[in-house]
């Protein structure tokens, strides 16, 4: 079953304690994102890759890093998480390096993540 | 940010009855898709339709593109309690490699 698979699905933190969010898919895409999703903003893209050791910054990069050593993973770390963060996040994936050809993009579950 | 324009913002139907959302969006597109979303939860993929396909069916969901017009349609058929959920339609910027969603239709199915 084709999936995008995020942990953790809930978290409390405090300001200022790294943490990871991983994303794991198993259909050998190629393109991953990540996106927050606000009340009232909508989604709005973090980070996105091409492919493995490609990585590049969407709309709201600020605060956050990511990763891509492994085509089926893409993390996204906090390094110094601010209540500003709190949000819910998603990573979704497509194959292909080019998803406006025509390719379904797929979502994970989704992470709540507060910051307090 | 969203780009694009769902309308209506909330609907609230009866069991049974069909639902139709719009989406409207500013550029040239080659595909359009929907998804929906639980309260909270993840967004599931519906519907994938390119730019050169005007109506496309999956079970009780039936797409359609008018890419004269720039606007999309979902229509629900014979809706189910479990179909309240919120409706996206996205694009994608092909610049900005990144989905650009609608506002959203809030759907509500009364028993």
């Amino acid at each position: 079953e084709a999936q995008v698979t995020q942990n953790p699905r809930y978290l409390i933190t405090v300001t200022g304690k790294k943490l990871t969010v991983t994303c794991s898919q198993n259909m050998n895409h190629e393109y991953m994102s990540w996106y927050r999703q606000d009340p009232g903003l909508g989604l709005r893209q973090i980070y996105y890759s091409m492919n493995v050791e490609v990585t590049d910054k969407g709309d709201v990069p600020e605060g956050y890093k990511v990763s891509r050593k492994e085509k089926r993973n893409f993390p996204l770390i906090l390094e110094s998480p601010s209540p500003n963060q709190t949000s819910l996040y998603f990573c979704a994936s497509s194959t292909q390096q080019d998803p406006s050809s025509g390719n379904t993009i797929y979502f994970g579950e989704g992470s709540w993540l507060t910051v307090v | 940010s969203q780009q694009g324009e769902e309308d209506p913002q909330a609907l609230s139907i009866q069991e049974g009855e069909n639902a139709t959302m719009n989406c409207s969006y500013k550029t040239s597109i080659n595909n359009l898709q929907w998804y929906r979303q639980n309260s909270g939860r993840g967004l599931v993929h519906l519907i994938l339709i390119r730019s050169n396909e005007r109506e496309k069916h999956s079970g009780r969901l039936r797409v359609t593109l008018d890419t004269s017009k720039k606007s999309s349609s979902l229509l629900i058929t014979a809706s189910r309690a479990a179909d309240t959920a919120s409706y996206f339609c996205a694009r994608f910027d092909v610049g900005a490699q990144k989905l650009v969603f609608g506002q959203g239709t809030r759907l509500t199915i009364n028993p």
